[in-house]
């Protein structure tokens, strides 16, 4: 099955400062990667999402990036805010029916 | 559109009583349901697939004597813990997509249930 790793499992930067978390997996069908936000004891939600046929997608602050060959995508936040505290989990999936395969989760501290 | 609603939000009961989770897709159907537990600091654990109108999938190591789903409509399906103890306490999640299983969609979470023991 699918292996996902993410990295790092914490990350504190200035606020204003850039974050950047990073994502692996292993199976190349997979064919769809998306990103979730959860705040503490609230439902992970949809931040930004890729498809593989394309390499990278931008919705404001937030980017993603992915490299097929590589195996590899990454969470790109610009200009961070202290409401962007939060643990980001990538997931990794062959399609919505079919499991998603999550990383472990990143705990993001925003410092003002 | 694409809620999802999770019932109870919280649930504390005495060792040994049974709970049932409720999982629903609000505004679309879905052939297909997720639950999920997690632990504090941790990430979500997939312990199930719930498939409508058929028998759930349950990952290693869970025991679908313990955890029944049933999914009985396209819109519903519900996760009971069965003579639950304390080391069933956690948090538990489910979640819905809106495509077919080749559609690349995201999962929609529900906002999950708190469930302790004592």
């Amino acid at each position: 099955g699918e292996n996902v790793e993410q990295h790092p499992s914490t990350l504190s930067v200035q606020e204003g400062d850039s974050a950047v978390i990073k994502c692996t997996y292993s199976d190349s069908a997979s064919n769809y990667f998306p990103w979730y936000k959860q705040e503490l004891g609230k439902r992970p939600q949809l931040i930004i999402d890729i498809r593989s046929n394309v390499g990278e997608k931008k919705d404001q602050r937030i980017a993603v990036t992915l490299n097929k060959t590589a195996k590899h995508f990454s969470l790109h936040i610009t200009e961070t805010q202290p409401e962007d505290s939060a643990v980001y989990f990538c997931a990794a999936t062959r399609g919505t029916g079919n499991q998603f395969y999550f990383g472990t989760g990143t705990s993001l501290t925003v410092i003002p | 559109g694409a809620v999802v609603s999770q019932h109870p939000s919280r649930v504390i009961c005495k060792s040994g009583t049974s709970v049932k989770i409720e999982c629903r897709s609000l505004d679309f159907q879905a052939t297909t349901m997720f639950w999920y537990r997690q632990f504090p600091k941790k990430s979500l654990m997939l312990m199930a697939t719930s498939n409508e109108g058929s028998k759930a999938t349950y990952e290693q190591g869970v025991e679908k004597d313990k955890f029944l789903i049933n999914h009985a409509s396209l819109t519903l399906s519900t996760l009971t813990v069965t003579s639950a103890h304390p080391e069933d306490s956690s948090f538990y999640i489910c979640s819905a997509g809106t495509g077919g299983a080749f559609s690349n969609q995201p999962q929609h979470f529900g906002d999950g249930t708190r469930l302790s023991i004592l």
